[in-house]
This record gives structure tokens, C-alpha cells and sequence, in this order.
């Protein structure tokens, strides 16, 4: 199956600064690349995900790239905000598969 | 439109003991899944149900056994609780029909304690 390794495990930054949150995955058939964010005791929650054939995409500050021949993505959020903080989940999915592979997450505590 | 709800929100059991977790939703997704989430290890699949009437293993399935009663619900049982299964366990679903959407809804969670 697939492999997802996140990194770092933890990450702080000062507000209005920019985070990054680098993800590998071992499987070229993956295909499918989403970003969740977890705020503590809550639920994941989708924030960006990309396809195998864009290699970047937008959403206000959070933008995400891939890699396909290094097998890596990137999540970056611009002008951090306190309620940045949580954690962050990457995942891949191979293609034709409904499953998601989970990283390890990232803790981003965003200081005011 | 309530999304994917899970109950109980918190359990207690002892070694041994037996209890279902009961997952819905109300999204007409074809797809349903079972996840525990442990400090540092992310989240990980335990079985999930690609469609109505099909239920496959995941990463980590052992002392687990699920069912996919009907399109809306997917149950999670653990026939002999360890303290191993001491966990945060999470339900999600995604998948419209001919949508091909990948993205996973998750319910609030189950927080279960073996003791």
C-alpha cells in the first residue's frame, strides 16, 4: 500500500509569518492529494486538496504544490493568523481507490 | 442535514468486554470507513465499505468486524476489547454517485477507553 511521511512534526511560527508543511508518498499510481485540519477535539476537516495533473493550486492563503516525479507536496499557508493552529493532516490516494493514506500530522501553533 | 453522526461520543469498557459503534450519514455516499487516530500515528484505516453490501480491511482491522446495514449506516464491533483499542475512533463517508469525489466527511469521533 501506500506510504505518506509528513514533516515536521511540530512547526511554530509568529504571526503573519508563513508556515510549511512538506509531505513524501511512495506510490506513483497515487493521484489524489488532500490537506485536512484537525483543531483540538474536533473533527478533520478538508481545507485543499490537488490532483495529480495541477501542479499547484490556490485558496485565499493556503496554497498547495506537487511534485509528481519527486513524489512530494507541499501545504503553505501565507500571513498566519492564531487560529491557524491545529493540526494537519496530508494524505494521498491511488487512483481508482476510494482510500486515503494518511501522514502523521503537524502541529502548527501559530504565536500572536 | 446532520452529516456523518457517530455515537456513543465517549465509552468506558473493560479487557474483554464487547460494544458497537455506530456510525450514519445522510449524504447519499456510496463509500463509508472506519479510522483510529493515536497520538503521533496520524489516521488509520481500520475497514471500510466501498459500497452498499461490500466491506474490505483496512491497515489495522485485527479485533475489529464491521457492517454496512443499508447505504446510510456502517458499524464498527469489538467483539473482546484490549487495552490496545484504547483510541479515538473516527467514521467518515464520501463518494456521491457519478461525482467521483474523493473527499472524506468525518463524523465527531468516539473517544473509547479500555481499561
Amino acid at each position: 500500500g501506500e506510504n505518506v511521511e509528513q514533516h515536521p512534526s511540530t512547526l511554530s511560527v509568529q504571526e503573519g509569518d508563513s508556515a510549511v508543511i512538506k509531505c513524501t508518498y511512495s506510490d506513483s499510481a497515487s493521484n489524489y492529494f488532500p490537506w485536512y485540519k484537525q483543531e483540538l477535539g474536533k473533527r478533520p476537516q478538508l481545507i485543499i486538496d490537488i490532483r495529480s495533473n495541477v501542479g499547484e493550486k490556490k485558496d485565499q492563503r493556503i496554497a498547495v504544490t506537487l511534485n509528481k516525479t519527486a513524489k512530494h507536496f507541499s501545504l503553505h499557508i501565507t500571513e498566519t493568523q492564531p487560529e491557524d493552529s491545529a493540526v494537519y493532516f496530508c494524505a494521498a490516494s491511488i487512483r481508482g481507490a476510494n482510500n486515503l493514506f494518511f501522514g502523521t500530522g503537524t502541529r502548527l501553533t501559530v504565536i500572536p | 442535514n446532520a452529516g456523518v453522526t457517530q455515537t456513543p461520543k465517549f465509552q468506558v469498557l473493560k479487557t474483554g468486554q464487547s460494544m458497537t459503534l455506530q456510525c450514519a450519514q445522510d449524504m447519499n455516499h456510496n463509500s463509508m470507513y472506519w479510522y483510529r487516530q493515536d497520538p503521533g500515528m496520524g489516521l488509520r484505516l481500520i475497514y471500510y465499505s466501498a459500497s452498499e453490501g461490500t466491506t474490505d480491511k483496512g491497515e489495522v482491522p485485527n479485533g475489529y468486524n464491521v457492517s454496512r446495514l443499508n447505504k446510510r449506516e456502517f458499524s464498527l464491533r469489538l467483539e473482546s476489547a484490549a487495552p490496545s483499542q484504547t483510541s479515538v475512533y473516527f467514521c467518515a463517508s464520501s463518494g456521491l454517485p457519478g461525482q467521483g469525489s474523493n473527499e472524506q466527511f468525518f463524523g465527531p469521533g468516539t473517544r473509547l477507553t479500555v481499561l
